[in-house]
């Protein structure tokens, strides 16, 4: 079975310029998460989709970053502009739904230097 | 919410080494907890879970047991391989549904 596919695999963009990272998740999960790891902590989810609906976006700084999970099935986030802050691994992960006990499989992330 | 705290590292063993990475968990309720491994250039992979008070998850000779009296869920190796080395984050889900709170990890390096 194919896993959670992320491109880029790296980024660097000077501060003010935009990026966006693409996410493929594994075949029939419904439910797609964007996770941002700052280096030396732990992953911080930015938004979870259900199929092409947002279930959370509460922790997404709205004003910079955006995501769209069109047809329910990949999606993209967007950055514009970038901060210097904004460097981090954004990591996409997918679940087959969002059930507490419901396994997420994680992709290898998109590791973004802004500089 | 729901948080986690993992001692910090990096931690570095011996091979054949036991091993011991302490995680206290504050929720509501008793929500599953779970160990995610992130090996050098590689995503986050599920390691164990366990999903309910006193029960224990076990995966490659790794296990945790959730105990509610002290809130903790440490994960334990009787032997640890070089192949081990990587960094470890406990975690559980908060706000309902599997949307994951994670601890800030802890690099584990295991020398020969």
């Amino acid at each position: 079975e194919a896993g959670v596919a992320q491109s880029p695999r790296y980024k660097i963009i000077e501060k003010r310029q935009s990026v966006a990272f693409w996410c493929n998740p594994i075949s029939g999960h419904a439910t797609l998460y964007w996770y941002q790891q700052i280096l030396g902590q732990g992953p911080k989810l930015l938004i979870q989709f259900q199929n092409n609906g947002v279930v959370d976006d509460s922790q997404l700084p709205k004003d910079r970053f955006s995501a769209e999970r069109l047809k329910g099935v990949d999606s993209t986030l967007k950055i514009q502009p970038a901060k210097l802050e904004d460097s981090a691994v954004y990591l996409c992960a997918s679940s087959l739904e969002g059930g507490q006990n419901t396994e997420a499989f994680f992709g290898q992330g998109t590791r973004l230097t802004v500089v | 919410g729901n948080s986690v705290t993992q001692m910090e590292g990096p931690v570095t063993l011996s091979e054949e080494a036991f091993l011991t990475i302490n995680c206290t968990y504050t929720a509501t309720g008793y929500p599953s907890l779970f160990w995610y491994v992130q090996y050098p250039g590689e995503g986050l992979q599920l390691l164990l879970k366990a999903t309910k008070a006193d029960d224990k998850g076990s995966n490659k000779g790794f296990e945790a047991t959730y105990r509610k009296e002290t809130t903790s869920f440490h994960l334990e190796k009787g032997s640890v391989q070089v192949s081990d080395s990587a960094v470890y984050f406990c975690a559980l889900p908060t706000g309902g549904g599997n949307k994951l709170t994670f601890g800030t990890g802890t690099q584990l390096k295991v020398e020969l």
